[in-house]
């Protein structure tokens, strides 16, 4: 079955150091990853994705992810923490049924708390 | 803003009720899934249509309907409602891609709070 599974409950971490989200998978075959954030009270926000090529993927508000096939993860990162940047990540893998169907398995998503 | 809208954002009703969810996905959407997130069950894939045709479903309660329309709009219905009902509905919406990985845009969501 395919799955995605974020060991952290939350990660702690000061403004201006490095952070990391952790993310692993499971799926069969070539796996479609996802990084979404939830800010308090809000929906669901896109940050970056992996389908193919480059290991290293960029996305929004300076965040980026690396893919590592052999490991199965796709952990999320960002060179310098803010503030801002507190809020509910989740990781997800693209579940293909075929055609147009694109379903997404959510992790149990990470509470980042960046401190001042 | 993600372009998918979500109608209404919070709704309180009693056990029993039904209620009604509705979305609208971003132009040139064909796809449109619903999920569920609550404390306990985390973020739940409930159903997708694609072009108002159900395409794939999931941990959808038998009480819970959806459909799409020709206008391509959803609505997700909650029918004899329960206080463990109580969650946030997500819409979601994506346009088609044969080359897959389409990016899947999430509305901000309706609070339903099942008193």
């Amino acid at each position: 079955a395919q799955s995605v599974a974020q060991p952290e409950d939350q990660v702690n971490v000061a403004e201006g150091n490095p952070l990391t989200v952790k993310c692993t998978y499971s799926v069969s075959g070539n796996p479609y990853l996802f990084w979404y954030v939830q800010y308090p009270n809000r929906g669901l926000q896109f940050l970056l994705k992996y389908i193919t090529g480059d290991n290293l993927v960029k996305g929004s508000y300076g965040f980026e992810a690396e893919f590592n096939k052999s490991q199965t993860s796709f952990h999320l990162k960002k060179p310098s923490a803010l503030v801002s940047d507190s809020a509910l990540y989740f990781c997800a893998v693209r579940v293909p049924y075929g055609g147009a169907t694109n379903k997404l398995i959510f992790g149990t998503g990470t509470l980042l708390a960046v401190q001042p | 803003d993600s372009g998918v809208t979500q109608t209404p954002k919070h709704l309180i009703t009693a056990t029993g009720q039904r209620v009604t969810l509705r979305c609208s996905p971003r132009s040139g959407d064909l796809s449109v899934y619903w999920y569920q997130q609550s404390l306990d069950q985390g973020l739940q894939f409930l159903i997708q249509y694609y072009n108002g045709e159900e395409r794939a479903k999931g941990n959808i309660l038998e009480r819970f309907s959806a459909q799409q329309f020709p206008d391509l709009h959803s609505e997700l219905n909650l029918s004899s409602l329960e206080l463990g009902d109580s969650a946030l509905y997500f819409c979601a919406s994506s346009a088609t891609d044969s080359t897959g990985g389409n990016t899947i845009y999430f509305g901000e969501g309706s609070w339903l709070t099942v008193v």
